[in-house]
C-alpha cells in the first residue's frame, strides 16, 4: 500500500496569494520525521521544511509553514505570498527509522503553477 | 562547498552496453542511497549504504550494483541496461545512519538516463 499520498497532481496559484498541498501518509507509528522537497525545473531536490511527529507545534520556514495533524496522518504545506519562484513539483516525505532505517518514503509529487 | 556530485548529468545510451554512473560527496557521511524518480511514483531506493562495504537493497533493485569501497564514493552500475531504467536517477547521503533529526539528506544534482 502507498505509504505517502499527494492527492493533487497540479495545483495553481496567483502570485502573492497562498496555496495549500496535501500530503497524507499511512503508519502505525508514533514517531518520524515528515518532510517537503521543492523540485524546480533544474531538478534539485530542495528541503524546504520539515516536521518531527513528537513536536506538536507546526514547522514554519519563512512563507512556507505545515499544517500537520498526526490522528488525521495529514502532512500540508501552505505557501503564503506565493513568488514566481515557487514553481515547482512538491515532494512529500517520510521518514521513520524503525520502519525503513534512514529511507525517505516519498509521494508522487504535486506540479504547483504560479500566474502572474 | 559541501556537497554530493553526480556524473554524468545526462546519458543517452542503448539497451545493453554497461554504463555507471558516479556519486561522490565531501561531507564524510557514512549513509548514501540511489533513488530513481519517475512521473507518478516519486522517488524510489534502489540500494543503500551504511559504510564502506556496507550495501543492501532497497524497493527497487532489480538490474542494478552498487559498490562502496570508499567512504566518499558510491557508485550505480546498470549491468545491462534496459529501457524501463529510463529516469532520472539521484544519489543522496546523509552523515549518519541513526535516522535523527540533524541527519538531512543532501541530494546530487540529478542524472537523466535515458535507454533506447
Amino acid at each position: 500500500a502507498q505509504t505517502v499520498t499527494q492527492s493533487q497532481p497540479e495545483m495553481s496559484v496567483q502570485e502573492a496569494e497562498t496555496v495549500t498541498l496535501s500530503c497524507t501518509y499511512d503508519t502505525s507509528e508514533s514517531d518520524y520525521y515528515l518532510f517537503w522537497y521543492k523540485q524546480p525545473p533544474s531538478r534539485q531536490m530542495i528541503l524546504v521544511i520539515r516536521q518531527e511527529a513528537y513536536k506538536q507545534q507546526n514547522a514554519t520556514e519563512n512563507r512556507f509553514s505545515v499544517n500537520f495533524q498526526k490522528a488525521a496522518k495529514s502532512f500540508s504545506l501552505k505557501i503564503s505570498d506565493s513568488q514566481l519562484g515557487d514553481a515547482a513539483m512538491y515532494f512529500c516525505a517520510y521518514r521513520n527509522y524503525m520502519e525503513y532505517g534512514n529511507k525517505l518514503v516519498f509521494g508522487a509529487g504535486t506540479i504547483l503553477r504560479v500566474k502572474s | 562547498e559541501a556537497q554530493v556530485t553526480q556524473n554524468p548529468r545526462y546519458l543517452i545510451t542503448v539497451t545493453g552496453k554497461k554504463l555507471t554512473v558516479t556519486c561522490s560527496q565531501n561531507m564524510n557521511h557514512e549513509y548514501m542511497s540511489w533513488y530513481r524518480q519517475d512521473p507518478g511514483l516519486g522517488l524510489r531506493q534502489i540500494y543503500y549504504s551504511m559504510n564502506v562495504e556496507a550495501t543492501d537493497k532497497g524497493d527497487v533493485p532489480e538490474g542494478y550494483k552498487v559498490s562502496r569501497k570508499e567512504k566518499r564514493n558510491f557508485p550505480l552500475i546498470l549491468e545491462s541496461p534496459s529501457p524501463n531504467q529510463t529516469s532520472l536517477y539521484f544519489c543522496a547521503s546523509s552523515l549518519r545512519t541513526t535516522g535523527l533529526a540533524g541527519d538531512e539528506q543532501y541530494f546530487g544534482p540529478g542524472t537523466r538516463l535515458t535507454v533506447t
